[in-house]
This record gives structure tokens, sequence and C-alpha cells, in this order.
């Protein structure tokens, strides 16, 4: 268990759907990440935010939005995906952005049909 | 640029040592980290080296890194059945708000 709990962990959708996934940290941390992990490839870093402000966007497609509403809390909803989009989500925080230890969550299991 | 490079697969016998290599790119990165990934579980840290160290120990791990070389590598001792993972390398690159640059992972299983 390392604090960072994801929610669902399984989820399968159509590409008209409409589906978010959920990220809590019971950690006092203050920054928060969005990664995709795709089969065969490095991780990739898709949103940071710390103290709840964005401080940055890998150049994801606006069909991924992500919400911080607080500290503890982040949420990647998801709308009109593709196929290619299917890959495990992984959350992840640590104390401030720039500290150098991150909790990774257990990850989201994507598949879009 | 960007870049993190790995061996995708290690198999060893149980009870041997095994020696999990990386090369990166960023001569500039502060940290470099080794990850575990186990299945259907998210990443976890397993150790981090500072770049001013060459060396860094941990109970069965040993960290080696090679400045000179962007070259880091990742022993462990008496490997187990439970070992069997994913291995992440990871470099803290220099240019932004934590951005831990990946590389793909090295499975690692273990045969009796």
């Amino acid at each position: 268990e390392t604090g960072v709990t994801q929610t669902p962990r399984h989820l399968v959708m159509g590409m008209t759907n409409k589906k978010s996934l959920k990220c809590e940290q019971h950690l006092g941390h203050n920054a928060m990440y969005w990664y995709k992990q795709s089969a065969k490839k490095p991780l990739e870093l898709m949103f940071v935010y710390n103290f709840k402000e964005q401080t940055e966007n890998n150049s994801v497609p606006s069909r991924f939005s992500p919400e911080c509403p607080n500290s503890s809390h982040l949420f990647l909803h998801l709308h009109t995906l593709q196929p290619e989009d299917s890959a495990l989500y992984l959350c992840a925080s640590s104390q401030e952005a720039r500290n150098e230890k991150l909790f990774f969550g257990s990850g989201t299991q994507l598949s879009v049909l | 640029g960007e870049d993190v490079e790995q061996s995708l697969f290690l198999s060893v016998r149980e009870g041997d040592s095994s020696v999990i290599n990386c090369t990166y790119t960023d001569s500039s990165s502060t940290y470099l980290y080794w990850y575990k990934q186990e299945p259907g579980a998210g990443l976890q840290l397993l150790t981090y080296i500072f770049s001013n160290m060459d060396m860094k120990q941990d109970q069965r791990l040993t960290v080696l890194l090679n400045k000179k070389d962007k070259h880091l590598s990742l022993r462990i001792a008496d490997t187990q059945t439970g070992d069997s993972a994913i291995y992440f390398c990871a470099e803290r690159f220099s240019g932004g708000y934590n951005k831990l640059i990946f590389g793909a992972g090295t499975r690692l299983a273990v045969h009796p």
C-alpha cells in the first residue's frame, strides 16, 4: 500500500463515452501526476499539479482533461477517446513537484473499444 | 534529447546475482532512480542515487553510477522469485518540475 489509491482498477469504454479516472493520496503531498503506460513503451508524463496548479501539460490531446480540486485528489476526465489511448494510467504524488520521490498508485487499466 | 535505454529482458537463476543496466542522456540529471513494478501494481521506488555519488548500497541492492559514460546499473544479490518484476530506470530531467524520464523497463524473470 503506497498511500495512493486509484479507481476504477479497470475500465472499458466506447469511443463516444465520457468517463473519469480518480486518484486520491493520503500522504499529505502537494504534487500529483498522471502518467500513461503503454505496452512496450516508456512511461509518459501527462500532467503535473503542484499545490493544485497545473505546472505541466506534456502535449496531451484535449480529449484528456485533468482536474485537481485539492492537493489530495486528482481526476482525469476522458471523452471521445481512440483505441490507441488504451493503456495503464498511473497516478503519482510527491511532497512537492521538485521532490525526487514519487509514490505511485496501482493504476487504471483502460480499454477503448 | 531525452532518452533512457535499458534491455527489455533478463533471466537469472534463484540465488544468483542480477545486474540490470541503463543508459541515460541528460548529463545534468541530479537524481537517478530504480523503480519496481510487480504484476497488476503501480511502480514502487526501490532506490535512488544522487549524481555526485558513484555507488549506493541498500541491503541486497547495489546501484553503480558511471557519470562519464552515463551508465547506471542495479545489482540484486541473492535474487529470489519475489524479485520477479519489471524494473524501470529513470532520470530526473533537469528541465522542469520533477520530470522523470523513464526507460521502457527490464523484465526480470527468476527461475529455480
